[in-house]
């Protein structure tokens, strides 16, 4: 059974800093892995897709990489801005659609 | 890029009563997803339902508890029945993309059981 691993679980940081959300996960042979926002009470935003193929994807201030083999992958963020502050969470896919997602990680950028 | 129409957005529920959740896709889609997600976890997977078949229950949910319909493939339902306070979370269904790529979710349904 697949399980994902999100660390650290909150995460503080002044605005401007530069900043890498992990998330590990236990079977490699994954379909792709899908970073996410959610602000609190709402539904999900997709960020970034990496298929299994690919080893990064980049989408402005994020870049997203994956090694499948070592079983991880980074969130990296770019110069934070207080707009970024939300729980971000990654999903890893399988070939039949389904996710399993981690615990998240919530972050709070500070003016 | 798809999306997910997905209400209420929103609902206080008395307990013992039952609330259906709709998701309205723009596009045709094959598969579609609801998970559901308690307070201060994670998002954990209900079920997968696919046009013209019954919906696959993962372990732990019912169909009894949680009906699903998949009429077409652009639109579900998913009921939860006889709501307990257990059942406060947020529900959200979700799509894979127009080939197959991508999950696309809808807004999500918080749900507050009395």
């Amino acid at each position: 059974k697949q399980e994902v691993t999100q660390i650290p679980a909150a995460l503080s940081v002044p605005e401007g800093e530069n900043l890498v959300l992990n998330c590990s996960f236990t079977d490699s042979a994954i379909y792709n892995l899908q970073w996410f926002r959610q602000d609190p009470g709402k539904g999900l935003t997709s960020l970034l897709l990496i298929q299994s193929s690919q080893r990064e994807q980049t989408s402005g201030r994020l870049n997203a990489s994956l090694d499948k083999s070592s079983g991880r992958s980074t969130l990296y963020i770019a110069a934070s801005q207080p707009g970024d502050s939300a729980t971000y969470l990654c999903a890893v896919g399988t070939n039949a659609g389904k996710s399993t997602f981690g615990d998240g990680t919530t972050l709070t950028v500070k003016p | 890029s798809a999306v997910i129409s997905q209400k209420p957005s929103r609902d206080i529920c008395q307990r013992g009563t039952s609330l259906t959740i709709q998701c309205q896709v723009d596009s045709q889609v094959t598969m579609m997803f609801w998970y559901r997600q308690q307070p201060g976890q994670s998002l954990t997977l209900i079920a997968t339902a696919n046009q013209g078949s019954e919906a696959t229950y993962e372990s732990g949910f019912v169909i009894d508890k949680f009906p699903i319909s998949r009429p077409n493939l652009t639109f579900s339902t998913l009921t939860v029945s006889n709501m307990s306070p257990e059942d406060s979370s947020i529900y959200l269904c979700s799509a894979d993309g127009p080939y197959g790529e991508k999950l696309f979710f809808g807004s999500g349904t918080q749900l507050s059981v009395l």
